[in-house]
C-alpha cells in the first residue's frame, strides 16, 4: 500500500514563476490537506480539500496561491508569481474518509526554493 | 482560532535520560492530540496520539498525558536513545476536521550517547 506520494520533491523557480505542486493520497483516501513548512518552523496548515471540493482554505494566502483535487489525479497546489518568501518544504497528508482515526499520513514533502 | 504553545524549543539530554516535552493549547473544543516526530529533511510522523476523553496513553517508552482542564498535554520519552534525536511536534485539532492540525513550533531533541 503505497503511501501519500509528492512530486516533485525539489523544485527550484526564479521570482515571477509558477510553481506546481502535486500530491497524490494513500490509497482508498480522498482527504487530502496541504501544509508548510518555513525553514526551522511547526507546520501551518494551508487546505483541506476532497475530491472536486475545497472544504476549508482558511489558511492559504489570499493571493496567488490555489488548489484543487480534481475527480481523476492528484491533488495539485499551485503558486503563481512565486516569491522568495514562498520558499520553504510544502507537505500533503490524506486521511480516511470516515475520520475515524483522525490519523494523517504525510508525503515527502515538496522543497521550493524560490531564486 | 486554535493556538499551541511548545516547551522547550531544544533538549539535550544523555542516553538512558527521560525527556518531557510539554504544550498548552487554547481552544477548549480541540479534543483530538498527535504528537510527530521529524527527522532533518524528512516527512512527520505520527508517534502517539490522545483524545480528550483519555487521560493518559502509552505505548512503549512513549506516553502522552493530557489535562483538558488546563489545557495541556506532555510527552514523555523514557530510556532515551540517540536514534531518538529528531524534532518533535505536538498538534492539536478537533470539531469535524480532525485533520486540520495546529502544530507547536517543535522541540529539537538531542540524545547524547
Amino acid at each position: 500500500n503505497a503511501g501519500v506520494m509528492q512530486n516533485p520533491r525539489h523544485l527550484v523557480r526564479r521570482r515571477g514563476q509558477e510553481a506546481r505542486l502535486r500530491c497524490s493520497p494513500m490509497k482508498g483516501h480522498s482527504h487530502v490537506y496541504w501544509y508548510r513548512q518555513l525553514p526551522e518552523e511547526g507546520l501551518k496548515f494551508m487546505v483541506y480539500l476532497q475530491k472536486e471540493n475545497i472544504i476549508d482554505e482558511s489558511g492559504m494566502p489570499k493571493e496567488r496561491f490555489s488548489a484543487e483535487f480534481p475527480k481523476e489525479g492528484p491533488s495539485i497546489l499551485r503558486i503563481q508569481q512565486v516569491v522568495r518568501g514562498d520558499s520553504a518544504a510544502y507537505f500533503c497528508a490524506s486521511s480516511d474518509d470516515r475520520g475515524r482515526t483522525g490519523e494523517l499520513f504525510f508525503g515527502e514533502g515538496s522543497r521550493l526554493t524560490v531564486l | 482560532g486554535e493556538n499551541v504553545e511548545q516547551h522547550p524549543s531544544t533538549l539535550s539530554v544523555q542516553e538512558g535520560d527521560s525527556a518531557v516535552i510539554k504544550c498548552t493549547y487554547s481552544d477548549s473544543a480541540s479534543n483530538y492530540f498527535p504528537w510527530y516526530k521529524q527527522e532533518l529533511g524528512k516527512r512527520p510522523q505520527l508517534i502517539i496520539d490522545i483524545r480528550s476523553n483519555v487521560g493518559e496513553k502509552k505505548d512503549q517508552r512513549i506516553a502522552v498525558t493530557l489535562n483538558k482542564t488546563a489545557k495541556h498535554f506532555s510527552l514523555h520519552i523514557t530510556e532515551t536513545q540517540p536514534e531518538d534525536s529528531a524534532v518533535y511536534f505536538c498538534a492539536a485539532s478537533g470539531g469535524t476536521s480532525y485533520g486540520k492540525l495546529t502544530f507547536g513550533q517543535g522541540t529539537i531533541l538531542t540524545v547524547h550517547p
